[in-house]
């Protein structure tokens, strides 16, 4: 297995623009997360779904940010409009229990840098 | 928001030498898990312990757990270079909530 699949690796945008960061979980998971790490706040658990639906979106920090996951290969981390604030690097993960609160399988990362 | 604090933020060892990292929190857990993160690199699982567990072992690794203390313990024994990375618990109940993680340098 290809593991968990994030794209864009490394993302440089301006301030005002859209940025869609892509997730493709393990085959087989149930569970996916999107984190965000930074120096001052460490990482951060922004939304998880459970089976394609959101289960706790209280970690997105305002209505700029948006997450999607259509189906259960794909998920999208959506930030319009961008600000240098967000600036960080951005993590997926998945994992194979419902609940997902045993083994958490992370993606490399997107390292987003808004100027 | 953060639940676990791992302590210390940094730590410099030879090779060879052991490591032990300290994880404190607050509220009760259902697991304990411990991650490791080279630089630039996502969070790699090493072992999870439950609450009902106190010391658990995996290769080079032991964790212990007190939950009267609400803390627990990483042990990398006879460590090397390559063991260079950060290092998070992550405390589970409703959620799971990551500790600002440690710091381990190993110098060969």
């Amino acid at each position: 297995d290809a593991g968990v699949i994030q794209s864009p690796r490394h993302e440089v945008t301006e301030m005002g623009q859209e940025v869609t960061l892509r997730c493709k979980p393990i085959s087989g998971h149930n569970s996916l997360f999107w984190y965000r790490q930074t120096m001052m706040r460490g990482l951060e658990l922004l939304i998880y779904f459970n089976n394609n639906v959101p289960i706790d979106d209280s970690g997105m920090p305002e209505d700029r940010f948006s997450a999607k996951m259509p189906n259960a290969s794909f998920s999208t981390l959506k930030i319009q409009p961008s600000e240098p604030r967000d600036s960080a690097v951005y993590f997926c993960a998945s994992s194979g229990v419902e609940d997902g609160m045993y083994e958490q399988y992370f993606g490399p990362g997107t390292r987003l840098t808004v100027t | 928001s953060q639940q676990g604090e791992e302590d210390p933020q940094a730590l410099s060892i030879q090779e060879g030498e052991n490591a032990t990292m300290n994880c404190s929190y607050k509220t009760s857990i259902n697991n304990l898990q411990w991650y490791r993160q080279n630089s630039g690199r996502g969070l790699v699982h090493l072992i999870l312990i439950r609450s009902n567990e106190r010391e658990k072992h995996s290769g080079r690794l032991r964790v212990t757990l007190d939950t009267s203390k609400k803390s627990s313990s990483l042990l990398i024994t006879a460590s090397r270079a390559a063991d260079t990375a950060s290092y998070f618990c992550a405390t589970v109940n409703n959620d799971m909530r990551f500790g600002a993680g440690t710091r381990l340098t190993v110098k060969p």
